[in-house]
């Protein structure tokens, strides 16, 4: 059981280039999301999803999509990378309960030059 | 639109002190849900408590213990003894009703000096 895993951990980009990351969940989970970490900030909401094949907007959605596809896969894509866009990537997913609590993976580094 | 206030960026302490996280929250919904979790320095977040808006009761948890005030919109955590490995990034957040849209505030650095 891996939980949530992100790939990749570090990616390079040049302004204007495009990527996308990608999120794993093993957990069945329903809710899924993508988060961004600057310096000095907690984490911000880019997108989430309730389910396969819907999405939502978050608190700063600009400048990136997502798809969802399938349950377990959550897609952040950066059509042409900024430098504001350099940043900690984290996704997490959830399924409601006691606890309620969100699952983060590891982390995408990502810096745009 | 909900927002969260850590107002210590940082806080140094000696181990075995006693340290508290601020945490002050604003919301106009009577349903939300307040949590706490720990970045340490490896960088994965760990989550340590959820509380709902319906319940006021102080949790202790081993050395951990949260206190939820409503009338003071705030949800401080306090360590008690504490010690090096408590040495990390504290985030306190905020979602309203439907639990998606999770507000996080600017955390606080804690250090634990030996």
């Amino acid at each position: 059981n891996a939980g949530v895993t992100q790939t990749p951990k570090f990616r390079v980009l040049k302004t204007g280039q495009s990527m996308t990351l990608l999120c794993a969940q093993d957990m069945n989970h329903e809710y899924m999301y993508w988060y961004r970490q600057d310096p000095g900030m907690g984490l911000r909401l880019i997108h989430y999803s309730v389910g396969e094949g819907t999405t939502a907007k978050g608190e700063v959605p600009d400048g990136y999509n997502v798809s969802r596809l399938k349950k377990q896969n959550f897609l952040l894509g950066l059509e042409s990378a900024a430098p504001s866009q350099t940043s900690v990537y984290f996704c997490a997913s959830r399924k409601p309960g006691v606890r309620d609590e969100q699952y983060f993976g590891p982390g995408t580094r990502l810096t745009v030059t | 639109a909900q927002k969260v206030t850590q107002a210590q960026t940082e806080i140094s302490v000696v181990e075995k002190e006693d340290v508290t996280l601020d945490c002050v929250y604003e919301t106009r919904d009577t349903t939300y849900y307040l949590f706490w979790y720990k970045q340490p320095p490896s960088g994965e977040l760990v989550f340590l408590i959820r509380r709902n808006s319906f319940d006021e009761q102080n949790e202790i948890s081993g050395r951990y213990s949260w206190n939820f005030q409503k009338s003071t919109s705030s949800f401080n955590f306090t360590i008690t003894a504490s010690q090096v490995v408590d040495s990390a990034v504290y985030f306190c957040a905020l979602s309203e009703f439907d639990n998606n849209d999770m507000r996080f505030g600017a955390g606080t650095r804690l250090t634990v000096k030996p």
